[in-house]
């Protein structure tokens, strides 16, 4: 059974252009939910999607967002990149009665 | 607000050697407390779940423990391996909101 992808696994961004990251979850799993990684914060809830509708969110700034499409992919965007935004971007995929399994992650770097 | 402070930062052992790592929360309410283990540019893969009712569960050579009425968890690492580097994630679920809350998490380093 694979698990959850994330692509693509590194980027580099110039401050101010958009991004966006791919992360497909575990066959059958309906949630998948978003977390950003850094030194100084450790890990940070982003958002969770199921069935395509935002569940719940987390303490970031409107530039993050995300939406699921009806195959349960996900996608995440930020807007207008700081050089703040620099982290591991880890998506996560469950279903009801299972933990969460990571990805490995998409490492941005933004110059 | 809540908060999961993990201690140590860091830990250097031989191999061989038995460790703990700590966990402490003030999550309100309390619904579960996850240990996660996560290899250098890799996620995170759970090791452990506890909810309020239990005090133990073991993984291997990975037992956690928690305490719920002074809201510690402890995860004690028995034989270490050189496998067993990494960084050790707490992470605590609250019964009022789906949002976790992560410790910052302990890194250890094991020797041979």
């Amino acid at each position: 059974k694979a698990g959850v992808t994330q692509t693509p696994r590194y980027l580099i961004k110039t401050r101010g252009q958009q991004v966006t990251l791919s992360c497909s979850p575990i066959s059958g799993h309906r949630s998948v939910s978003w977390y950003q990684q850094t030194p100084g914060q450790g890990l940070q809830f982003l958002f969770e999607y199921f069935s395509e509708t935002q569940r719940n969110k987390g303490n970031f700034p409107g530039r993050f967002s995300g939406r699921q499409f009806s195959n349960s992919r996900s996608e995440m965007n930020v807007s207008t990149l700081e050089l703040g935004d620099s982290a591991l971007y880890l998506c996560a995929s469950s279903s009801l009665n299972t933990e969460a399994f990571f990805g490995q992650g998409t490492r941005l770097t933004v110059v | 607000k809540n908060q999961v402070e993990q201690s140590p930062q860091s830990l250097i052992i031989l191999e061989g050697k038995n460790c703990t790592l700590q966990c402490n929360y003030t999550v309100s309410p309390f619904s579960n407390l996850r240990w996660y283990k996560q290899d250098t540019g890799r996620g995170p893969v759970s090791l452990t779940i506890m909810t309020f009712s239990e005090n133990t569960k073991s993984n291997g050579r990975y037992t956690a423990t928690l305490d719920a009425d002074t809201k510690q968890s402890s995860l004690h690492i028995t034989a270490s391996q050189l496998s067993d580097s990494a960084s050790y994630i707490c992470v605590v679920g609250s019964g009022g909101s789906y949002i976790p809350t992560f410790g910052r998490g302990t890194s250890l380093i094991v020797h041979p």
